[in-house]
């Protein structure tokens, strides 16, 4: 089973600071990794597939970057909505396994 | 418009079972591989189950095997995850959520149904 290690468990910024999520698995994963964000008593949403691509109706402040074992998720410049738990999950084998989230919270 | 619809979550003792419905619209069922993730109160993500969309290919989480089934009925665009000999560790929020075919992630997801499994 893969392990996808996400780092840090929190992130205290201020709205329009840059985010920078980090996720990192036990083994190498190419480029199928994705991220998504949840909202208290919401399901989660997808931002980014394969690494870097955009889902449909994401904001370009939202960008992915990686492949391997490291990945990063950035979010440009913080609005309000952003705060939040988010997650990465690779799509390598089974089983599919998610990241432990990192949460985005406001300083 | 995708829409997908849990249900059949509850309270149940420990040792027993319950079955969860999902049921889809917006979308052709049969052609997508569906899936189960479970969210325990205040946790993370967890994919538990997958079936394919004939319904041949069949995966689960080792947290699951041998006490949950999953299963679809593609002639009334639905899932189900029969869940057996239920523990206190099984509590969570169970959502249903259809793997992309142009992303092959989860592009969309249930409201989810809760589950309590306790005495």
């Amino acid at each position: 089973e893969i392990v996808l290690t996400q780092s840090p468990a929190t992130l205290s910024l201020s709205p329009g600071e840059r985010a920078t999520l980090s996720c990192r698995a036990s083994q190498s994963v190419n480029s199928y990794l994705a991220w998504y964000q949840q909202k208290p008593g919401q399901a989660p949403r997808l931002l980014i597939y394969d690494a870097s691509k955009r889902a449909t109706g994401i904001p370009a402040r939202f960008s992915g970057s990686g492949a391997g074992t490291d990945f990063t998720l950035t979010i440009s410049s913080l609005e309000p909505e952003d705060f939040a738990v988010y997650y990465c999950q690779h799509r390598k084998n089974w089983p599919l396994t998610f990241g432990g989230g990192t949460k985005v919270e406001t300083k | 418009e995708v829409q997908l619809v849990e249900s059949g979550g509850g309270l149940v003792q420990p040792g027993g079972s319950l079955r969860l419905s999902c049921a889809a619209s917006g979308f052709t069922f049969s052609t997508y591989e569906m899936n189960w993730v479970r969210q325990a109160p205040g946790r993370g993500l967890e994919w538990i189950s997958s079936i394919g969309g004939s319904g041949s290919t069949i995966y689960y989480a080792d947290s699951v095997k041998g006490r949950f089934t999953i299963s679809r009925d593609n002639a009334w665009n639905s899932l189900y995850l029969q869940m057996n000999s239920l523990r206190a560790e099984d509590t969570a929020v169970y959502y249903c959520a259809p793997r992309g075919i142009t992303t092959y992630y989860f592009d969309y997801w249930g409201q989810g149904t809760l589950v309590t499994v306790s005495s």
